[in-house]
């Protein structure tokens, strides 16, 4: 299986803040990349897809990069609604795995 | 839009099986897949398996092989999951996700349920 690793696993930040985030594939896996947002008790939510592709809806201070088999998240300035995790999710090869989650705490 | 609606919480004895549900309010999942998602207490999210209705096609984490069963109904607007042998650290929330198809490939999960909780103890 395609391992995925987040970095942090947690920060804290401010409202306003830019915040990024990381998330290595074990072996390539082209754009196949999500990224999802998630709040304990609620659905977790699609922000981006092929890495760089924000979903319908989301705002655009979500954006996404790749660089071969790292990929980043970026949160342009952050907003009292962002404080949540954020996984990761790889779909180039089945099973679909997903990172260990970054959790982003108000500082 | 379609949202994605999930059966009510479970308590369940070890040993026992757990059917979980999970419909398509305002639409179908035609040409979709739906995958289960589980997050057990303090983890991240892990893949247990997707079925693709309209093509009668199913696929399991190897971890859940065996003992779970994705099942949807013929008007592609409900569908289940089904987990036997439950043991206490089946204990978690199960999510159902929607997700687009190309081919036989799965991509993104764009629809997620709200999640059911799952308890296993005696």
């Amino acid at each position: 299986d395609i391992q995925m690793t987040q970095s942090p696993s947690s920060l804290s930040a401010s409202v306003g803040d830019r915040v990024t985030i990381t998330c290595r594939a074990s072996q390539g896996i082209s754009n196949s990349l999500a990224w999802y947002h998630h709040k304990p008790g609620n659905a977790p939510k699609l922000l981006l897809h092929a890495a760089s592709r924000l979903q319908s809806g989301v705002p655009p201070r979500f954006s996404g990069s790749s660089s071969g088999t790292d990929f980043t998240l970026t949160i342009s300035s952050l907003q009292p609604e962002d404080f949540a995790t954020y996984y990761c999710q790889q779909y180039y090869i089945s099973p679909p795995t997903f990172g260990q989650g970054t959790k982003v705490e108000i500082k | 839009q379609v949202q994605l609606v999930q059966s009510g919480a479970e308590v369940k004895n070890p040993g026992s099986s757990v059917k979980v549900s999970c419909t398509a309010s305002g639409g179908t999942f035609t040409n979709y897949a739906i995958n289960w998602v589980r997050q057990a207490p303090g983890q991240g999210l892990e893949w247990m398996g997707s079925i693709i209705p309209i093509l009668s096609l199913e696929n399991y984490a190897q971890k859940f092989q065996g003992r779970v069963t994705l099942t949807a109904d013929r008007s592609m607007r409900t569908a289940y999951m089904e987990l036997r042998s439950l043991k206490s650290d089946d204990t978690a929330v199960f999510y159902c996700a929607r997700g687009l198809v190309a081919g036989r490939t799965i991509l993104e999960m764009d629809v997620w349920g709200k999640g059911t909780t799952v308890s296993v103890y005696s």
